[in-house]
C-alpha cells in the first residue's frame, strides 16, 4: 500500500535559523496537505497543494509540491519559538480521498 | 458552530471493560474520520464515513472496534474488552468533501484513553 514518509523525524533548530522538512510518498498523489500539532494539542490544517510543482507561502513558511507529485517540502525561515510543534504531511490514500499521515517532524526551537 | 467536539476528553478504564467515545462534527461536513495517535506517531487511520455510510475500516482494527454514524450526524467509536495496547489518543475529524479536491480535516481535541 501507499507509504508516506517524513524526514527528519526530529529537528532541533536555533531561533532565527532556517530549516526544511521533507515528505515522500511511494505513489503519485492527487494533492498533499500539511498539518501542525502543538505540544498537547490536535493537528491543525496549514495548507493544501494540488498542482505539480506548486509553491505556496504563508509568511515564513514555504510549501512545495514536487513535479512528479510524489514529494513535498516545508521550509521555515527565521524560526521562532512559536514554530514549535510537529508538522505532518498527509496524502489521499484512495479514490475516496482517505488521508494517510506521515509520522511527522517534531521541531524544537531553542532561543 | 464551534468546531469538532469530542467526549469524554479523558477516559481511564480497566482492562476488559468497554468504552465509547462520541464525536460531533461540524454540522455541514459530510465526511467524518476516526484516527488513533500514540506518542511520537502521526494519526493512524481507523475508519471513515461519508454521511452515514462507513466507507472503510482499517485492517489494523480488530473486531473489538466498532463505529457508527447514525443519520450522518454524530459518530460513536466503541472499543469492547479493552486491552492495554488500546491506550492512545482517539481523534475525530470532519471535512467537507467535493468530487474535485480532498477537503481539509478539522480535528477535535481528542479523547485520551488509558487502559490499566
Amino acid at each position: 500500500g501507499q507509504q508516506v514518509m517524513q524526514i527528519p523525524q526530529y529537528q532541533h533548530v536555533q531561533e532565527g535559523e532556517d530549516f526544511t522538512t521533507y515528505c515522500n510518498s511511494s505513489t503519485t498523489l492527487s494533492n498533499i496537505q500539511w498539518y501542525k500539532q502543538r505540544p498537547g494539542g490536535h493537528p491543525v490544517f496549514l495548507i493544501q497543494l494540488v498542482k505539480s510543482g506548486e509553491v505556496k507561502k504563508q509568511k515564513r513558511l514555504t510549501f512545495q509540491f514536487g513535479e512528479a507529485k510524489k514529494n513535498s517540502s516545508l521550509h521555515i525561515t527565521a524560526t521562532q519559538t512559536t514554530d514549535v510543534g510537529t508538522y505532518f504531511c498527509a496524502g489521499p490514500q484512495d479514490s475516496w480521498g482517505k488521508l494517510q499521515f506521515g509520522a511527522g517532524t517534531q521541531v524544537v526551537v531553542t532561543p | 458552530d464551534t468546531g469538532v467536539s469530542q467526549n469524554p476528553r479523558h477516559k481511564i478504564t480497566k482492562r476488559g471493560q468497554n468504552v465509547t467515545f462520541r464525536c460531533d462534527p461540524i454540522s455541514e461536513h459530510n465526511r467524518l474520520y476516526w484516527y488513533r495517535q500514540t506518542l511520537g506517531q502521526g494519526p493512524e487511520f481507523l475508519t471513515y464515513f461519508q454521511n452515514e455510510a462507513q466507507l472503510e475500516k482499517s485492517r489494523l482494527l480488530s473486531d473489538r472496534f466498532s463505529a457508527e454514524r447514525p443519520k450522518g450526524s454524530f459518530s460513536t467509536l466503541e472499543i469492547q474488552r479493552t486491552e492495554q495496547g488500546d491506550s492512545a489518543m482517539y481523534l475525530c475529524a470532519s471535512s467537507l468533501e467535493s468530487l474535485a479536491v480532498t477537503g481539509e480535516l478539522f480535528f477535535g481535541e481528542g479523547s485520551r484513553l488509558t487502559v490499566l
